[in-house]
């Protein structure tokens, strides 16, 4: 049974560009949240999604956006990077809509850098 | 605002140690509360979760409690293990509706000594 699966792992990027992170969802789950962790800090939660919409959103500009595929799986997209945006971006996978569906199962990561 | 906090920030014990991390949250109105483990750079592993309608939680070594009345829950490691050295991270799941989210404490970084 594959988990939260996530890519790319690593990615460098300078200030301005753009960027898309993706994620598959633990099989059986239809929920994908996102979070971003800054280095010594707890993760933020950025938004989730369920049956393709974004239900719930935490407190990130508008610069960050998502989307959700039939198939759940998902994808961030944070446009015109600032060197802040340097962070662990998680995806946490879940059954049911809203943050009190459940336990969460987090990916890997993907470790972006912003020069 | 709910809050999250958990000490002590970092804890350093011998192997062998029975261990207690904390976490207090400053709004009783929870879905659910959630202890995490992760290690150096990588992503977020689940260990218990405890709906807002329990008391606790056991698997394994660990054992979580949880009272929301005081705002606050443990996770207790017994016969630690350089194994469990990580860090741990308590998530409530909030309930109001100005926030419904998901809000992480900011870890415990627990070092086991052989």
């Amino acid at each position: 049974d594959a988990g939260v699966t996530q890519s790319p792992t690593h990615l460098i990027k300078t200030r301005g560009q753009q960027v898309t992170l993706r994620c598959s969802p633990k099989s059986g789950h239809d929920t994908v949240s996102w979070y971003q962790q800054a280095l010594g800090q707890g993760p933020q939660f950025i938004f989730q999604y369920y049956e393709e919409e974004e239900r719930q959103r935490g407190n990130f500009p508008d610069r960050f956006s998502g989307h959700q595929f039939p198939n759940y799986s998902s994808e961030l997209n944070v446009n015109a990077l600032l060197l802040g945006d340097s962070a662990l971006y998680l995806c946490a996978s879940s059954w049911g809509q809203g943050v009190q569906a459940g336990e969460l199962f987090f990916g890997e990561g993907s470790r972006l850098t912003v020069l | 605002k709910q809050e999250v906090t958990q000490i002590p920030a970092a804890l350093s014990v011998p192997e062998g140690e029975n261990l207690v991390l904390n976490c207090s949250f400053t709004d009783s109105a929870i879905y659910n509360l959630q202890w995490f483990r992760q290690d150096p750079g990588k992503g977020l592993t689940s260990l218990l979760l405890i709906q807002s309608s329990q008391r606790e939680q056991t698997s394994g070594r660990l054992n979580a409690s949880l009272d929301k009345s005081s705002g606050r829950s443990t996770l207790y490691i017994a016969a630690s293990q350089p194994g469990d050295s990580a860090t741990y991270l308590c998530a409530v799941a909030a309930m109001k509706t100005s926030y419904d989210k998901v809000i992480f404490g900011p870890g415990t970084s627990l070092s086991v000594i052989p």
